[in-house]
């Protein structure tokens, strides 16, 4: 799987849009990109992925570059809940159980 | 959404006993992993499974072994604990989304501590 580089924390105020940027570089046509978020020791929750075209959901959209080697995952309005650590995964789907691989992730804290 | 139960929440246990973690799914998928994470830290994947009768070593070295006898269970067990082994253990279950892509679905971790 390609590696993911992510700036190790952000700060954002709440109501405001959060930009969460990832840097995957040796990405290969047909990997996707993963955005999970970690809230203080909880279980990791999925957030959205995409393969090239950009995605939204209820909880986020993500912006993918025309080249795929970056992307960005944006919450449109902030909240002191979204504080927490966000990760960014570049992952093959090979049709077995591919692994997914977690970095260091960014925390993101939300501020009043 | 797939829902995923893992006890105990959490444990505190003396040095040498035998423990399982137990791991539970409900929406039949087929994979299954486990992770561990110390407080701050990266998660390390330290086992995973295809399906019934199958289970696969992680990325992270460990001393715990895992069975995978019914679709919807994944137990963990460490059959002498240690101090070493105070961490905290998350299972996951993957489905497919059907564009070829999956999504991993998380417990709420079990935080074992040994004394």
């Amino acid at each position: 799987d390609a590696k993911t580089t992510q700036p190790p924390s952000m700060d954002c105020a709440e109501g405001r849009a959060a930009n969460l940027p990832c840097n995957h570089s040796t990405i290969s046509g047909n990997e996707y990109v993963y955005w999970y978020r970690q809230i203080h020791s909880q279980g990791p929750q999925y957030i959205i992925h995409g393969l090239k075209n950009n995605e939204t959901n209820e909880m986020a959209s993500l912006i993918i570059t025309e080249d795929r080697k970056s992307s960005t995952l944006i919450l449109p309005h902030a909240t002191l809940r979204d504080t927490a650590v966000y990760y960014c995964i570049v992952r093959l789907y090979t049709g077995t159980a591919s692994k997914l691989t977690f970095g260091t992730g960014t925390r993101l804290q939300v501020t009043l | 959404e797939a829902d995923i139960y893992q006890t105990p929440r959490y444990l505190v246990i003396g040095t040498g006993k035998k423990i399982t973690l137990e791991c539970s799914q409900t929406m039949g998928h087929d994979k299954m992993y486990w992770y561990q994470q110390d407080p701050g830290m990266e998660l390390h994947l330290i086992h995973y499974s295809y399906g019934v009768n199958s289970t696969e070593k992680g990325d992270l070295s460990s001393e715990s072994t895992v069975s995978r006898i019914r679709t919807e269970h994944f137990p963990l067990t460490l059959e002498s604990a240690r101090p070493s082994h105070t961490s905290q253990y998350l299972c996951a279950s993957s489905a497919k989304t059907g564009f070829g892509d999956e999504k991993l679905f998380f417990g709420s971790g079990t935080q074992l501590s040994v004394l």
